[in-house]
């Protein structure tokens, strides 16, 4: 079992819709999370990053967290053409700012 | 301009042949690492620093060595390239531990071994 996993993809939404990416992570004693977005032959970027349950909005972006369960979704509001992009989830390990990847999920919105 | 800078962005080279990726940031930033991008399985970190000559291996480390001299250079070093080190390469730096929430990637190298 992979430390955190991300479904592939392609996930294929219409402009305007809400994209709902999802991760899981198997250590339980992980403390934050991250998500960047990554063009294809670019480097990532972050766009969110959380450490407590529940929710947090920055503009069209909406990270959860649920630590019960060991689940961190991304969700974008609005999704645009722009968004088409694989979004990565990553998480905090033992500090030292060692981050586990997730292999990432690709997002593809069509017009 | 903030940024992280690496050198080469392409490289084609044969096995054996010892070859040198740099890095360079300009954010006097203290923390830098080194990750590999391969399909399917995600950024890997390979090695990381927290400060000047002071580095440890990261998650895959074998076959790359690094040295940290300056703070603002971390040079990863392939003494003798294999095929499987085949990769896409970044570099990342943030201003110190626990400030991962402001780590910034270099553009990438893209390696290949043949």
């Amino acid at each position: 079992q992979k430390e955190v996993e991300q479904n592939s993809g392609p996930l294929s939404v219409p402009e305007g819709a809400i994209a709902s990416l999802n991760c899981t992570y198997s250590d339980r004693g992980s403390q934050s999370f991250f998500w960047y977005r990554q063009y294809s032959g670019k480097s990532p970027e972050l766009i969110m990053f959380i450490y407590s349950n529940g929710d947090k909005e920055d503009g069209r972006f909406t990270a959860q967290l649920n630590k019960a369960s060991q689940y961190v979704s991304l969700l974008i509001r609005d999704s645009q053409p722009s968004d088409s992009a694989t979004y990565l989830c990553a998480v905090e390990r033992g500090g030292y700012n060692k981050l586990i990847f997730g292999a990432g999920t690709r997002l593809a919105v069509h017009p | 301009e903030a940024q992280v800078t690496q050198n080469p962005r392409y490289l084609i080279t044969v096995t054996g042949k010892k070859l040198t990726v740099t890095c360079s940031q300009n954010m006097n930033h203290e923390y830098m690492s080194w990750y590999r991008q391969d399909p399917g399985l995600g950024l890997r970190q390979i090695y990381y620093s927290m400060n000047v000559e002071v580095t440890d291996k990261g998650d895959v480390p074998e076959g790359y060595k690094v040295s940290r001299k300056e703070k603002r250079n971390f040079p990863l070093i392939l003494e003798s390239p294999s095929p499987n080190q085949t990769s896409l390469y970044f570099c990342a730096s943030t201003p110190r531990v626990g400030a991962t929430y402001e780590q910034y990637f270099g553009p990438g190298t893209r390696l290949t071994v043949t």
